[in-house]
């Protein structure tokens, strides 16, 4: 199947910093991405949906300003955490639909990204 | 608004004996619907998808049937083994004609082999 990968698979940060993750599809071109947030033991929580080349679509509740997404190319989506706080700390997993070759439909994650805020 | 219901929230299976999970979908104009498998501290793996165009496909000891008109969809897992003992997410999706792309996730089914 395709790749998505997602880079770091864990990370550690100071509270007020900002924090980086980047969500690749390595073998296909992805026109939409998604990111969600999971916390223990539970669902698949979608923060938001970017689609190369347009702002990012971001679910009820879910801060714009301090979740900042960019989707600049067809292959790499990024999420960057803003003045994080411990309340932060998650598993952040990306996903990606592809296009064309009838697989239109189909979404692949990333491996995840734990974040701790310290 | 859609939704995806999943059951059971967890299920417990002796090794070799099977185990089935059920989803229900509202959004009448799904016509995808993949099955993820998720573990633990990693990334969900699509495991097994279905279109509205068959009712039924198998991969090894993995099935996935669907009713559309129940709107009813289950993953069967034959002769489990530990390794198969993971979080499944099954998910209902509409195509790009169907009014664009959207995809809504079951809560989730925490399966558990014993061996």
């Amino acid at each position: 199947g395709a790749v998505v990968s997602q880079h770091p698979s864990r990370v550690i940060c100071k509270s007020g910093t900002s924090v980086k993750i980047e969500c690749r599809s390595l073998d296909f071109q992805a026109t939409t991405m998604f990111w969600y947030r999971q916390f223990p033991k539970q669902s698949l929580m979608l923060m938001a949906t970017s689609n190369e080349g347009s702002k990012a679509t971001y679910e009820q509740g879910v801060e714009k300003d301090k979740f900042l997404i960019n989707h600049a190319s067809l292959t790499l989506s990024t999420l960057t955490v803003t003045s994080a706080h411990p309340e932060d700390s998650s598993f952040y997993i990306c996903s990606a639909r592809g296009q064309g070759n009838g697989s239109g439909n189909t979404i692949y994650f990333g491996e995840g990204s734990w974040l701790t805020v310290v | 608004g859609e939704n995806v219901e999943q059951h059971p929230s967890t299920l417990s299976v002796q090794e070799g004996d099977s185990a089935v999970i059920k989803c229900t979908y509202s959004d009448s104009a799904s016509n995808y619907f993949p099955w993820y498998k998720q573990e633990l501290g990693k990334g969900p793996q699509l495991i097994i998808d279905i279109r509205s165009n068959v009712g039924e496909k198998k991969d090894q000891r993995i099935a996935v049937t669907l009713n559309k008109t129940a709107k009813h969809f289950s993953l069967h897992i034959t002769e489990t083994q530990p390794e198969d003992s993971a979080v499944y997410f099954c998910a209902a999706s509409r195509g790009r004609d169907t009014g664009g792309f959207k995809t809504i996730f079951g809560a989730g089914t925490r399966l558990f082999v014993k061996a």
